[in-house]
Order: structure tokens, then sequence, then C-alpha cells
């Protein structure tokens, strides 16, 4: 059973940084590019984060860029998103999502972590 | 940038009816469109991908149609469960920042 569980999620104040966590179970994690998608309480869906399989494709959203470091570590099947310089816009649930690839949607999502900016 | 428009924003059914959810796209994205169901407090599930086929495990009484710009959700005989938010993403423009979801269509008993 394909398994991502996310954590690393919590209070942290503007300015501050937080590394999130998505650990992978039940497929080959090194095959599958890997995505993280926020979703603000009571919003939709925005894309973030992109990397391909082996971590050399890197892709972010204009609204992270510079702040946030996409990063993937095959051999303990986890993939992370490093966060810094928090803006209080920044509050929401982080999901990661397994990629099947150009022209193929994310089949699998975790179930997601709360990341709160505030001071 | 891809804008998807999804409506209605809320849709009331009742059990056992049919429910109708409509995605558009401000401009082609061939049949490259998945839709999502979320349920509150949970990850989205996959329920459609290439505009019309059902993900692994999706009950046959999920259907999509449609391409280009005009996409359809339709969900036949519904049941409790189904109610739930239901999303519509592209994924036609390669690389992935040029994805984009729709808002979101509420779909409540």
């Amino acid at each position: 059973e394909v398994q991502l569980v996310e954590s690393g999620g919590g209070l942290v104040q503007p300015g501050g940084s937080l590394r999130l966590s998505c650990a992978a179970s039940g497929f080959t994690f090194s095959s599958y590019e890997m995505d993280w998608v926020r979703q603000v309480p009571g919003k939709g869906l925005e894309w973030l984060s992109y990397i391909s399989r082996s971590g050399y494709t890197i892709y972010y959203a204009d609204s992270v860029k510079g702040r946030f470091t996409i990063s993937r570590d095959n051999a303990k099947n986890s993939l992370y998103l490093q966060m810094n310089n928090l803006r209080v816009e920044d509050t929401a649930v982080y999901y990661c999502a397994r990629d099947l690839g150009t022209y193929y949607p994310f089949d699998y999502w975790g179930q997601g972590t709360l990341v709160s900016v505030s001071s | 940038e891809i804008v998807m428009t999804q409506s209605p924003a809320t849709l009331s059914v009742s059990p056992g009816e049919r429910a109708t959810l409509s995605c558009r796209a401000s401009q082609s994205v061939n049949d490259n469109l998945a839709w999502y169901q979320q349920k509150p407090g949970q990850a989205p599930r996959l329920l459609i991908y290439g505009a019309a086929t059902r993900a692994t495990g999706i009950p046959a009484r999920f259907s999509g149609s449609g391409s280009g710009t005009e996409f359809t959700l339709t969900i036949r005989s519904l049941q409790s469960e189904d109610f739930a938010l239901y999303y519509c993403q592209q994924y036609n423009n390669w690389p992935p920042y040029m994805y984009s979801f729709g808002q979101g269509t509420k779909l409540e008993i």
C-alpha cells in the first residue's frame, strides 16, 4: 500500500524556519517524481515545488522561490521541504504528493502537516 | 497562467441523485485534466485523470468527460460518502509550476 506521511509542521514566528519531511513507503520511491502542495485552511490548493527522481531537476512556485528548498534522500525514502524566512501567509497544510510525470497528475497524497506562522 | 474555474461553488443534491460538476480552463489543456475528491481533514484523492479515466479503485458511478476547455465530473446515484469537496487540476503544461487547480466545488446534501 502506498503511504506518504508528512511531519515537521508546527507553530513558528514570522522569519523563522521549519523543515518538513515526507516518509514514503509501499512503492519504489526513487522511481517517482515528487511534489509539495499546500492548502490554506478553507481555501484551495497551491502547487509549491517539484523534484525529479534523481533530485537534479527542481522547480518552485514564485511565492516560495528563494525561501523554500526541496530535496530528497532516495536511500531513506524521504522527501523534504526546508522553509526559511516564513511569512504569515505561509500558514497552511502542506502535502507531499507522488507525481506520475509529464502529462500525468499526482496520484497519491500524504495526510498533510499544518504549518502556522504567527507572532 | 491557465486559470481553472469550477462551477458551481456549492452544489446541493440529495442522496441517490446525480451530481454534475463543471470545470473550465482559460485555454485548452487538451485532456490533461484531473479531478480530486477531498473530505474534511483528509488529503485529496485522485478520482479521474486524462479527463475521463478513473483512477485505481474509484467506483464506476464517477465519470469524467470533456476536452480542451470544458470538463465535467458526473457522480451517479450519490452515496453519503460522496459529499465532499471536488477540485479539478490541469497538468497540460510543463514544468509543474504551470499546473493549476480550480477553486473547488463543495458537494453537499
